[in-house]
């Protein structure tokens, strides 16, 4: 159980284009999903939190024009990065939380690697 | 705001060992959940055991148990009989009102 998808594994597009990424609870109905960004050998930096049907939370410095998250249903999340540039390459995680049954646990998808070119 | 520290970039192991991975957190709160997730090289992060901080009794998944002591605001992980498949970045990991907070991680390598 618990099982989170993220489409696609990996990406490659040209700079100034816009990319979106899919983040799906398979088998439960997520409360609250949120997205990652990860460096190579560095931890997971928290970019947004979204609830479904409201406005995501950004983090201070992430900026949301760029970095446009849609929740849609309690199983689907989208992050699209508009205009990417070269810069925006990383891995973006996503994750989801159920709140049951022990609340604030976040099961995390397999991550996309983008690259901009 | 919520820090998690882990102080041990890397460790390793031998086989069939036992190997114990730190980490400390700061907060001011007092009912929260703790975590620790394991990073293989696929990069998919697994849950490896979560505490809530509200038990006083210390949670244990197979061979994963942790020591958590909350006054001194400590949650290391002991990992015992240490398979090649334990290899992995290991995430301490903090959360309060869906707000989660990463340590920097620990790289265990498991020998042989």
């Amino acid at each position: 159980g618990a099982v989170v998808s993220q489409h696609p594994s990996r990406v490659i597009c040209k700079s100034g284009t816009s990319v979106k990424i899919e983040c799906r609870s398979l088998d439960f109905q997520a409360t609250t999903m949120f997205w990652y960004r990860q460096f190579p050998k560095q931890s997971l930096m928290l970019m947004a939190t979204s609830n479904e049907g409201s406005k995501a939370t950004y983090e201070q410095g992430v900026e949301k024009d760029k970095f446009l998250i849609n929740h849609a249903s309690l199983t689907l999340s989208t992050l699209t990065v508009t205009s990417a540039h070269p810069e925006d390459s990383s891995f973006y995680i996503c994750s989801a939380s159920t709140g049951l049954p022990i609340p604030e646990t976040q099961y995390f998808g397999p991550g996309t690697r983008l690259l901009v070119l | 705001a919520q820090t998690v520290t882990q102080s041990q970039p890397e460790m390793s192991v031998q086989e069939a060992e036992t190997v114990t991975l730190s980490c400390t957190y700061d907060t001011s709160e007092n009912n929260y959940y703790l975590f620790w997730y394991k990073q293989p090289p696929s990069r998919q992060m697994i849950l490896v055991i979560r505490q809530e901080a509200y038990k006083q009794q210390n949670a244990t998944e197979n061979r994963f148990s942790v020591n958590f002591q909350k006054a001194a605001k400590s949650f290391s992980l002991k990992i015992s009989d240490s398979q090649l498949g334990d290899t992995a970045m290991y995430f301490c990991a903090f959360t309060y009102n869906n707000d989660m907070r990463f340590g920097a991680g620990t790289r265990l390598t498991v020998k042989p």
